[in-house]
């Protein structure tokens, strides 16, 4: 089974503060990506990666950056925070079949 | 619009009714992915099904490539089959896993 680690799995950020989330993964799958879910949206891909020191940008990547910096890890950044930015992140690996991190709760206040 | 538009949004059964679960898409995909998710819980694949038909005990999935559509029967539904069922879709041409928002299943006793 596919194993995808998320860290942290909640975390409170001020609105314009720096926030990193973190991804690794241990089956050594070339695809990660990076969603958000809301309610009433699903999920929403925002940024992913096929290589390391690579990303590309998904559906909604405004206000996310991303950092491949090695095949098992993803991260996703936001530089300045802002309440819209509330939601679950959940980290994927996989091509055509993908297994996800339990997810990261993140609220900006 | 929406690329992946599943039916119904919510659906309520009685333990041991029957339930299917549908899945069409707006765009030629590659494959195609059932989830499971509980609420505030991680996605658990259920069947990575790129075409054909898939049974795991009382689940079976039958998708249909050509016609973009994929369905989820659950059998004799029970209590714990409660949550929200995700399907996705890999875009053909692209590297992008697109979801749709979901089917949100309560079995009642």
């Amino acid at each position: 089974e596919a194993a995808v680690t998320q860290s942290p799995r909640s975390k409170v950020a001020v609105t314009g503060g720096k926030v990193t989330l973190s991804c690794h993964q241990t089956n050594n799958h070339d695809y990660m990506y990076w969603y958000r879910q809301d309610t009433g949206h699903g999920l929403r891909l925002i940024h992913y990666s096929y290589v390391a020191d690579s990303t590309e940008k998904g559906d909604i990547p405004d206000g996310y950056k991303a950092s491949r910096p090695s095949q098992e890890n993803f991260s996703l950044i936001l530089e300045l925070a802002s309440l819209s930015q509330t939601a679950v992140y959940f980290c994927a690996s996989g091509y055509t079949e993908v297994f996800f991190g339990k997810g990261t709760r993140l609220t900006v206040v | 619009g929406q690329q992946v538009q599943q039916s119904p949004t919510s659906l309520v059964l009685q333990e041991g009714e029957n339930a299917e679960l549908q899945c069409n898409f707006s765009t030629s995909l590659n494959s195609m992915q059932w989830f499971y998710q509980r609420p505030g819980g991680s996605l658990i694949s259920v069947f990575y099904n790129p075409s054909g038909t898939k049974q795991s005990g009382r689940l079976t999935s039958t998708t249909v490539i050509k016609e973009r559509r994929s369905s989820l029967h659950i059998s004799s539904s029970q209590i714990t089959d409660s949550g929200t069922y995700l399907c996705a879709m890999e875009r053909s041409n692209t590297n992008k896993v697109v979801f749709g928002t979901g089917t949100r299943l309560q079995v009642l006793p």
